[in-house]
């Protein structure tokens, strides 16, 4: 089945602690998007790739970093500088031209916890 | 910049109901997606619009893509509790990018 996916569901760190989510897709979407989303709130754009070795900030980068060295895979890291870290973490992915080049497909989402 | 409003924030409605809710923007789009939300999950894709004028239906969901250009409509019919969640409207960032734009969402809660 094509699809992306996220790991884990649920995590879990101390404060102070660089963590790493997960987000591959194998729907060969040349885009992939890192966004956060606080309880009750919209989706906020943290950074986005629109192809392997390159990738943009997006409205709220601060304290994340990523990497983009595969089609299928972007990884997002949460630093120690991020204020405020606990919330939903969800990834995207998309093509980059045709018909349904504007059309965004989620993973399931990392909840993440900072104790 | 490109703003999204959604409208209701949120609503309460009993189940076997009609829900009509709609999403205006301070710009021009080409493209209008409406996606749902359930709790604790990735929001999924119900209708895409290409076109101005647009009337799409995905079984009990009608989306119209407002002649304008500037908003869209989304009608659940007959809602059942499984329609309980967020509903997002999405449109293309007009800065370039294949970023997307989304409105505040509009929580559904069905009343049995």
């Amino acid at each position: 089945d094509g699809g992306i996916t996220q790991s884990p569901k649920y995590l879990f760190r101390k404060e102070g602690q660089n963590v790493t989510l997960s987000c591959e897709q194998n729907l060969n979407h040349d885009a992939m998007y890192w966004y956060r989303q606080d309880p009750g709130q919209g989706l906020r754009l943290i950074y986005y790739s629109q192809i392997v070795n390159d990738f943009q900030k997006g409205d709220i980068a601060e304290g994340y970093s990523v990497s983009r060295e595969k089609k299928e895979s972007f990884p997002l890291t949460v630093t120690s500088a991020q204020k405020n870290p606990t919330a939903f973490y969800l990834c995207a992915s998309s093509q980059t031209s045709g018909g349904d080049a504007d059309t965004q497909y989620f993973g399931p989402g990392t909840r993440l916890t900072v104790l | 910049g490109q703003q999204l409003n959604q409208s209701p924030q949120s609503m309460f409605i009993q189940e076997g109901e009609d829900v009509s809710m709609n999403c205006t923007s301070s710009s021009i789009f080409n493209t209008w997606l409406w996606y749902k939300q359930d709790p604790g999950e990735g929001p999924v894709l119900l209708i895409a619009l290409y076109k101005a004028g647009e009337l799409t239906s995905n079984g009990r969901l009608t989306a119209q893509f407002g002649i304008t250009r500037k908003d869209s409509f989304l009608n659940i019919s007959a809602s059942i509790p499984s329609d309980v969640g967020i509903y997002f409207c999405a449109g293309p960032f007009t800065g370039g990018g294949n970023k997307l734009t989304f409105g505040t969402g509009t929580q559904l809660k069905v009343e049995l």
